[in-house]
């Protein structure tokens, strides 16, 4: 079956840090593949995503690039933020019936 | 505002007492589904729907249930609620259960069997 895998957290870093989160899957076809976010209290929110290898999501200063070769999935950002605190999923979808594999989250915490 | 309503936000009950949390969706999407987020197991999915009276299992539907009797609503259903289904529960929509189709999801329900 399929699964996502991701770094364990929490992952604590200085403003202006720049942040990776490792994702990795494992999947049967030709995955599509999501980064969501969640803040505190909050639902979670797409961040972005990307449908065919080699391409580049990007979104509020993060990018991930699809990487079929090594089935990855990393999610980078150059200069952190305090608001960027939050909790942050890696998943992946491959049929037609719309689910959403989740990997385990991320909790970023960002101090000043 | 596009989103997804869910109510209520905390809930806590007694064993066996049956309860339901509504979710709404106000995007005319056909795509409903109900996950759990569990602390180190990320989310699962409890039931999905692919349009209306169309709904259909996920990974863990066990002492759940669902319906979908109009597009914009897909209420979860305890009949006999368990201390094991404490948890947060997240209702979400899509436009299409196609690949590459993101999710909007509702700030969730936090609920609490005793």
């Amino acid at each position: 079956g399929n699964s996502v895998t991701q770094m364990e957290g929490p992952v604590t870093l200085s403003e202006e840090a720049f942040l990776t989160i490792n994702c990795t899957y494992t999947a049967t076809g030709y995955p599509s593949l999501f980064w969501y976010v969640q803040y505190p209290g909050e639902g979670l929110q797409l961040l972005l995503k990307a449908t065919k290898a080699d391409d580049k999501g990007s979104n509020k200063g993060f990018e991930a690039t699809y990487r079929k070769e090594t089935t990855s999935f990393h999610l980078e950002k150059g200069s952190v933020q305090v608001s960027d605190s939050a909790v942050y999923f890696c998943a992946l979808t491959t049929d037609s019936w719309g689910k959403l594999q989740f990997g385990a989250g991320t909790q970023v915490v960002v101090t000043p | 505002e596009a989103q997804v309503t869910q109510n209520p936000r905390y809930l806590i009950t007694v064993t066996g007492k049956k309860l339901t949390v509504t979710c709404s969706q106000n995007m005319n999407h056909e795509y409903m589904s109900w996950y759990r987020q569990d602390p180190g197991l990320g989310l699962r999915q409890i039931y999905y729907s692919m349009n209306v009276e169309v709904t259909d299992k996920g990974d863990v539907p066990e002492g759940y249930k669902v319906s979908r009797k109009e597009k914009r609503n897909f209420p979860l259903i305890l009949e006999s609620p368990s201390p094991n289904q404490t948890s947060l529960y997240f209702c979400a929509s899509s436009l299409s259960a196609g690949q590459g189709y993101g999710y909007t999801f509702g700030s969730g329900t936090r609920l609490t069997v005793v």
